[in-house]
């Protein structure tokens, strides 16, 4: 089973390049989120998803975007990359009847110089 | 709004000891689920166990227990018989009720087993 994947494991941005993080699952669940992990730190929720064609902002969602077009790809695009936006991105799923359950990635690890 | 937090930054324990890792919460939905995810150092991130605001009985999964005292609403995460292998972040979150099902995480507990 691959679960949710991640991709890119890593990636060094310069400041003002912009990136899309893909992430996608295979286990048809209806929740999706995106957060981030400062060293040192808890996760941030950047944004979430409840289904297809609906997203919404989490506690930081500044500099960042989504969508949702399908039940299995929820990509993360971060415009005009600043210093502040380096961390470890990990995105994760829940069934509907697991609500909050999180089934994780492996993160992706992102440096911005 | 719904808030977590830990205030246990790091904790030692002795192989084979019990411990208790703190974590309160605030929420004004009568509705919610609290849930402690493990972080070894390798970076992936575990489901350990999961409270619901309505369930009568604590929580258990093998040596993981919640204590969950819902007038100080707190849900401690207590650990039997520590192995070397639990040495690790551990975090704390809480999901409102609703159909938003936002996932909010505490700033963690690193516990570190000695032998």
């Amino acid at each position: 089973n691959a679960g949710v994947t991640q991709t890119p494991k890593f990636r060094i941005l310069k400041i003002g390049q912009s990136m899309t993080l893909q992430c996608t699952q295979d286990m048809n669940h209806n929740y999706m989120y995106w957060y981030r992990q400062d060293p040192g730190m808890g996760l941030k929720l950047i944004y979430y998803s409840v289904g297809a064609g609906i997203t919404d902002k989490g506690e930081v969602p500044n500099g960042y975007n989504v969508s949702r077009s399908t039940t299995e790809d929820f990509p993360l695009r971060l415009e005009l990359a600043a210093p502040s936006q380096t961390s470890v991105y990990f995105c994760a799923s829940s069934p509907r009847t697991a609500p909050g359950e999180l089934f994780f990635g492996e993160g992706s690890r992102l440096t911005v110089l | 709004a719904q808030k977590i937090t830990q205030t246990q930054p790091g904790m030692f324990v002795q192989e084979k000891e019990a411990v208790t890792l703190d974590c309160t919460y605030d929420t004004s939905d009568p509705s919610y689920g609290l849930f402690w995810y493990k972080q070894p150092s390798s970076g992936e991130m575990i489901f350990l166990i999961y409270q619901g605001s309505y369930d009568q009985q604590n929580a258990t999964e093998g040596r993981y227990s919640l204590n969950f005292q819902k007038a100080r609403k707190s849900a401690n995460l207590v650990i039997s018989a520590s192995q070397l292998g639990d040495s690790a972040m551990y975090f704390c979150a809480m999901r409102e009720g609703g159909a938003t099902n936002k996932l909010i995480f505490g700033t963690g507990t690193l516990l570190a087993v000695q032998p």
